[in-house]
């Protein structure tokens, strides 16, 4: 059950650069999604999310871009800081049909070098 | 600021034994949730809990598991006769209510079955 898939693993970006982390999706009936961030030993923690009825938004650092026609969405992270370095999970429910329940992604490991 | 705590962190059981993992959610949420993430896997739902009764599960939480919210702070899961897959991190997450409030997630409990 693929219903979201994050196709990098890994990404190692330079300190002070962007981040760009990007999901999936399949499901039409999803519309919310979210992003949480995960360190070792940790349960995950939020980060941003966005509602299908917008295509942006921003929280500080961090901003998720929803392209509703690819199913496609992405966390950008700017400037990328060491403590930024974890592992970083796309999520996603379908709210409006009363689905609580979040489907994660495979996650994406981010490695930011001083 | 407030957190969701699990206990106990880490929990070894042999095969066939009954578990309870517990979990205290943020006070004033209202939904709680257990998931949890097989090494190596992503992130699996089990269950969604709310005004004391099951609002949904998934196809993982079969007859050995049950949820209870026994008194106005706890939130448990039970586990009656564990098998060697049911070894993983599992995570408790509560959520307010209001149409943009996010799942908070615990930290987690590792349950390791031998």
């Amino acid at each position: 059950d693929q219903q979201v898939k994050q196709n990098s693993p890994s990404l190692s970006v330079q300190e002070g650069r962007i981040s760009i982390l990007n999901c999936d999706y399949t499901n039409s009936m999803f519309d919310y999604f979210l992003w949480y961030k995960k360190y070792p030993a940790e349960g995950p923690t939020f980060l941003i999310s966005i509602s299908s009825i917008k295509d942006k938004n921003e929280d500080g650092r961090f901003t998720v871009f929803l392209n509703k026609s690819a199913k496609h969405l992405s966390l950008h992270i700017v400037p990328s800081q060491p403590g930024d370095s974890a592992v970083y999970f796309c999520a996603a429910s379908a709210r409006d049909f009363g689905n609580e329940k979040l489907t994660f992604g495979t996650g994406t490991r981010l490695t930011i070098i001083p | 600021e407030p957190e969701v705590t699990q206990t106990p962190s880490h929990q070894v059981t042999q095969m066939g034994q009954e578990v309870i993992l517990r979990c205290v959610p943020i006070s004033n949420h209202l939904y709680f949730y257990w998931y949890r993430q097989i090494l190596g896997q992503k992130v699996e739902f089990l269950v969604s809990f709310y005004n004391n009764e099951i609002s949904e599960k998934s196809e993982i939480f079969d007859d050995q598991f049950s949820v209870e919210r026994p008194d106005g702070s706890n939130f448990t899961l039970k586990i009656r006769s564990t098998k060697l897959e049911d070894s993983a991190m599992y995570f408790c997450a509560s959520r307010r209510g209001g149409p943009e409030d996010e799942q908070y997630f615990g930290p987690g409990t590792r349950l390791t079955v031998t």
